[in-house]
């Protein structure tokens, strides 16, 4: 069984400062991972993908992939109010064409 | 580009009636998915089709059937609603195991 895990919070991060969003996977041949955005009430937005180990950065987002312990993060700097939302990680499932989805950290961002 | 487009966005079904919820994607990609989210749970994966053609069952198919009707088109339908069936239903597209993209989602309630 393919999983993806994520710790459910919620996060509560001041205004500012960094949030740290954190996934692990199961599946040792995977090589996509996803970041999305969910909003209360919203359809998921893809805000992040990564395929190589190390660091990709993007605006205020770095999604970090460390393969060999199973682990992927993302980090948002200069948290906003507006970044409060679901983050639902996903890893790529490439023999069935489909990705898997963790249940997602819900993040609120305190001013 | 309209993307990902469902419909409808409501509906409300009485036990035992049956509908046909519909989703296309103009973005030429091969694989298309359905989920199910209920309150304060993550994705869960219906059915997909991988390519046209071809579907296959997710996670939770029970109670569920679907048609790709061609490249562009998706749709998942409801013989026989149950109150357990209520939902957000979330159609997406992608190509293969990569970024997918969802729809608006269509929220149904089963009384």
């Amino acid at each position: 069984q393919k999983e993806v895990e994520q710790n459910s919070g919620p996060l509560s991060v001041p205004e500012g400062a960094i949030a740290s969003l954190n996934c692990t996977y199961s599946d040792r041949v995977s090589q996509s991972f996803f970041w999305y955005r969910q909003y209360s009430g919203k359809s998921p937005e893809l805000i992040m993908s990564i395929y190589s180990n190390g660091d990709k950065e993007d605006g205020r987002f770095t999604a970090q992939l460390n393969k060999a312990s199973q682990y992927v993060s993302l980090l948002i700097r200069d948290s906003q109010p507006s970044d409060s939302a679901t983050y639902l990680c996903a890893s790529g499932y490439s023999s069935a064409s489909k990705i898997i989805f963790g249940s997602g950290t819900r993040l609120s961002i305190r001013p | 580009n309209a993307g990902v487009t469902q419909t409808p966005k409501f509906q409300v079904l009485k036990t035992g009636q049956s509908m046909t919820l519909q989703c296309a994607q103009d973005m030429n990609h091969n694989s298309m998915y359905w989920y199910r989210q209920d309150p304060g749970m993550g994705l869960r994966l219906i059915y997909y089709s991988a390519s046209e053609g071809t579907t296959d069952k997710g996670e939770v198919p029970n109670g569920y059937n679907v048609s790709r009707l061609n490249k562009r088109e998706f749709s998942l339908r409801l013989e026989s609603a149950a109150p357990s069936q209520t939902s957000v239903y979330f159609c997406a597209s992608s190509e293969a195991e990569y970024e997918q993209y969802f729809g608006p989602g269509t929220r149904l309630t089963v009384t």
